[in-house]
């Protein structure tokens, strides 16, 4: 089945410093969404984007919307400990119900 | 408002025993999903449902079945478990109109031996 690109795969970062992630697809999406899981836990829904070029913040994370529609970019500003976990996008094609993921991010934060 | 619930959390089977994985969801939410997550895969759609009463098999449906009776429900069901289904089932839900926020529930671990 189709899946997302999402790079990088894993990220080792000290306290403190900004991060960057992103996702490519090779279909036009008219949602992107991203989402962070803890050991153990369900996917939690951190930001969800709808326009092309559309820029979304909650806290220290932005996302946005790529204008080509076929990506999407994920910021984590002045990481902290608990920034800890796998963070995977997911995006939804044109005229379809189903949510294609990417294969997760995962970051490390050294204190 | 406790979101998406699934119960058990956790359960180990033997090749060829039966079981029903239940989702819960009291957000009135329309569609509801099954997916289970291995390592290095990701998240796969086993089945779906567009409202009460309707199923679609998504990317990997074979071995599970799934029912819809009640809007708030949607079961997954392994008729005669196998060891490759031995995985992390997630279920899933969000509303209908244009936010496609979805929303996850905790996990069921399913080991079968």
């Amino acid at each position: 089945g189709q899946q997302l690109n999402q790079s990088p795969q894993s990220m080792f970062i000290q306290e403190g410093e900004d991060v960057s992630m992103n996702c490519t697809s090779s279909s036009i999406f008219n949602t992107w969404l991203w989402y962070k899981q803890d050991p153990g836990e369900g996917p939690v829904l951190l930001i969800a984007l709808y326009k092309a070029g559309e820029l979304t913040s909650n806290g220290r994370l932005t996302a946005q919307f790529g204008i080509t529609r076929k990506d999407s970019f994920l910021n984590i500003s002045a990481s902290i400990p608990s920034d800890v976990g796998i963070y995977f996008c997911a995006g939804i094609p044109s005229g379809t119900y189903k949510y294609i993921f990417g294969t997760g991010t995962r970051l490390k934060v050294l204190a | 408002n406790a979101g998406v619930t699934q119960t058990p959390k956790f359960r180990v089977l033997k090749t060829g025993q039966s079981m029903t994985l239940l989702c819960a969801q009291d957000m009135n939410h329309e569609y509801m999903y099954w997916y289970r997550q291995d390592p290095g895969m990701g998240l796969r759609l086993i089945h779906y449902s567009v409202g009460e009463g309707t199923t679609a098999k998504g990317e990997v449906p074979d071995g599970y079945n799934v029912s819809r009776l009640k809007k708030q429900n949607f079961l997954l069901g392994l008729e005669s478990a196998a060891p490759s289904q031995t995985s992390v089932y997630f279920c899933a839900s969000r509303p209908t109109g244009t936010r496609n926020e979805q929303y996850f529930g905790p996990g069921t671990r399913l080991t079968v031996t």
